[in-house]
């Protein structure tokens, strides 16, 4: 069964400070891995997209890894701030089969940053 | 701006009624999915649409329907047969089928 596992699930820091999130799955095949960030009440928005072949893909402060070797993959914040705030969520895809549930999503990790 | 639209952000359902949620999209994406969540569970896909007037059921679909008579426009009914439907539930849409999703900003459901 296709699976994608968060951890930790909750986490606090302080505002300016860097974390990282992460994120293992067994699907196979594998397409594409994705990180979205859902503020809450909210619905979740892209934050990076990476294929089998990308190691690392970045935008602004945060920054993805991927290491399809060993299914892993980490998402990593960097100068931290309260907007940061939100629930992170892991993402993968298996290519194209016809069937009907090609996404596994994670739980999540929820993000609390702090003063 | 191009986007997708979910209406209403809350809605009460009493017991035995069904009730439908809106979703619309102005970025001409052929792809459209509802998803519902749950606290402590990933996203779970009901239904998707790869093209107007097709649709097809996801791992949840019983429970619910959708139509799909418009390229922008994506319904989903919550039906009486739904016997735990208070989550909050999800729209999306992508280009096509399988390439990256936009999501719109929910749909809160809850029982009265």
């Amino acid at each position: 069964k296709n699976q994608v596992e968060q951890s930790p699930q909750s986490l606090i820091i302080l505002e300016g400070k860097n974390c990282t999130l992460q994120c293992n799955y067994t699907v196979s095949p594998f397409s594409n891995l994705r990180w979205y960030k859902q503020d809450t009440g909210r619905g979740p928005v892209s934050l990076t997209i990476m294929t089998f072949s990308e190691n690392t893909k970045s935008n602004g402060r945060y920054t993805a890894t991927l290491d399809a070797d060993t299914k892993q993959s980490s998402l990593h914040i960097t100068a931290s701030q309260l907007s940061d705030s939100a629930s992170y969520i892991c993402v993968v895809s298996a290519p194209w089969s016809g069937t009907a549930s090609k996404l596994t999503f994670g739980t999540g990790t929820r993000l609390q940053v702090t003063l | 701006d191009g986007g997708i639209t979910q209406s209403p952000k809350y809605l009460f359902r009493k017991e035995g009624q069904n009730v439908t949620l809106s979703c619309e999209q102005n970025l001409n994406h052929d792809a459209m999915y509802w998803y519902r969540q749950d606290p402590g569970q990933g996203l779970r896909l009901i239904y998707y649409s790869q093209i107007v007037n097709d649709f097809q059921k996801g791992d949840i679909a019983e429970g619910y329907s959708v139509s799909r008579e418009k390229k922008e426009s994506f319904p989903l009914t919550v039906t009486s047969a739904q016997k735990n439907p208070t989550a909050f539930y999800l729209c999306a849409s992508a280009v096509q089928f399988n390439q990256p999703q936009h999501f719109g900003d929910g749909t809160r459901l809850s029982i009265l």
